[in-house]
């Protein structure tokens, strides 16, 4: 069975760094992108980039580049999202996300269940 | 970045039809943007129901379809269940690597 397993739930304060990770299961990692999506309290869903786990291509949406990186080990089949110095306003859940980028698959089919952010003084 | 434009709510009664529409900023939606169509109940991760315009997945109920209507894409529901009662997205490809969401349609079945 496909599946992504994100890591817990964190709390953190303004300032702090941040690394929260997407781990793959049941296909192999390196034929497929995986991206990330965010979705702030009580808002819709916000693409923020994708990442292609054989050579570690990245893209990012205009509204989060330069704001999070985006990276992958596909030693582990794992993908990360990280902050350096987060904000009140990255409180979000954070989805991954299998994206495949051809044929009749075109888009992003399978989830992982979601890391609640809470940025918080 | 293109915007993305979808009902913000819709009302169907239980055994209906009901077509939900995403529109684009920049023109027509056609098969080149890949539509994506995407559930959310509360509480819950989107579940992805169709994929490139009209597409289904093993896990997509027969009653959901998606389709490309009067230079939108359209998702219909046809014989709508109590149990589809959520929040719909649709996502758009504007280059090969850039999504962006709608933001939402708020189906009630009532």
């Amino acid at each position: 069975e496909v599946q992504l397993v994100q890591s817990g739930a964190e709390v953190k304060k303004p300032g702090e760094s941040l690394k929260i990770s997407c781990k793959a299961f049941g296909y192999d990692f390196t034929t497929s992108w995986i991206g990330w999506v965010r979705q702030m309290p009580g808002k819709g869903l916000e693409w923020m980039g994708i990442i292609y786990p054989i050579d570690s291509d990245t893209r990012y949406s205009p509204s989060f580049e330069g704001q999070v990186t985006i990276s992958a080990d596909k030693s582990i089949t794992t993908a990360y999202l990280q902050w350096s110095s987060l904000r009140a306003s990255d409180t979000a859940t954070y989805y991954c996300a299998r994206q495949i980028l051809y044929g009749a698959l075109y888009g992003m089919d399978v989830w992982g269940q979601g890391t609640t952010v809470t940025v918080s003084s | 970045q293109a915007v993305v434009t979808q009902e913000p709510s819709l009302t169907v009664s239980p055994g209906g039809t009901v077509t939900l529409t995403c529109a684009s900023s920049t023109g027509p939606v056609t098969r080149g943007n890949y539509p994506n169509w995407f559930q959310q109940k509360p509480g819950q991760a989107p579940r992805a129901l169709i994929s490139s315009t009209s597409n289904t997945h093993s896990w997509t109920p027969a009653r959901f379809s998606g389709s490309l209507l009067g230079g939108k894409a359209a998702l219909t529901l046809s014989g709508v269940q109590p149990e589809d009662e959520a929040v719909y997205y649709c996502l758009l490809y504007f280059a090969p690597t850039q999504g962006v969401f709608g933001g939402g349609t708020k189906l009630t079945v009532l």
